[in-house]
């Protein structure tokens, strides 16, 4: 599985928009970009997924370029419970088996202050 | 609808001693699979279950752990004897088959002392 590289922390403000890169250069064909959260004292949280382009739903936006070596997760007017860990992780789909084993990074550690 | 249920919620053991860890999957999800963090690495994927069997293994450390799952609902993984580097967050996941969205469970805080 791919391996990817994002920040180790981030700090942002109530109220505005946060990106997150992730770089993932050895990608190959069949693997999608999935990002996840993770409170403390918590399991992993889906939050979106993305095979190109952009992708949106009512917790973020996932921006992916043509040549899929990176993707940026965006959280529009972040408040203070998005202060969490989130996690980038690329791997393609096993047909019939569901996604393969999840292969997680170090994740961006998102600190929002009021 | 119920999430991914965990039991139990901390456990403290001595080294030596067999601990057996809880999953219960969504309803309806044939896949299964465990993680683990221990202090201070991150998440490693453990194994994964297609219903009762084992699809993938390969991130089982070693002998001592043994996980099951008949009946292909609920599953155990149990240490046995366990060892200080054993202590982490253990997690289980599961997925439906034709969506590859896993969801997680909320771990087992394992202290072996």
């Amino acid at each position: 599985l791919a391996k990817t590289t994002q920040p180790i922390s981030m700090d942002s403000y109530e109220g505005q928009e946060v990106n997150i890169t992730c770089s993932h250069n050895n990608i190959a064909t069949n693997d999608y970009i999935t990002w996840y959260q993770q409170f403390p004292s918590q399991g992993p949280r889906f939050i979106i997924q993305g095979y190109k382009t952009k992708v949106t739903n009512e917790v973020a936006s996932l921006f992916i370029p043509a040549d899929r070596k990176s993707s940026t997760l965006s959280l529009p007017r972040v408040s203070l419970s998005d202060t969490a860990v989130y996690y980038c992780l690329v791997g393609g789909r096993g047909v019939n088996t569901g996604f393969q084993k999840l292969v997680f990074g170090t994740g961006t550690r998102l600190l929002v202050s009021p | 609808e119920a999430g991914v249920t965990q039991f139990p919620s901390h456990s403290v053991i001595e080294k030596g001693q067999t601990v057996t860890l809880r999953c219960d999957p969504i309803s309806g999800h044939d896949n299964l699979y465990w993680y683990r963090r221990v202090m201070g690495k991150e998440i490693k994927f453990l194994l994964h279950f297609v219903k009762e069997s084992k699809q993938d293994e390969s991130g089982m450390p070693n002998n001592r752990f043994l996980a099951e799952r008949t009946g292909g609902t609920y599953s155990t993984l149990k240490v046995q004897p366990a060892e200080l580097e054993d202590s982490g967050v253990y997690f289980c996941a599961s997925s439906h088959p034709s969506v590859d969205t896993q969801y997680f469970g909320p771990g087992t805080r394992l202290t072996v002392l």
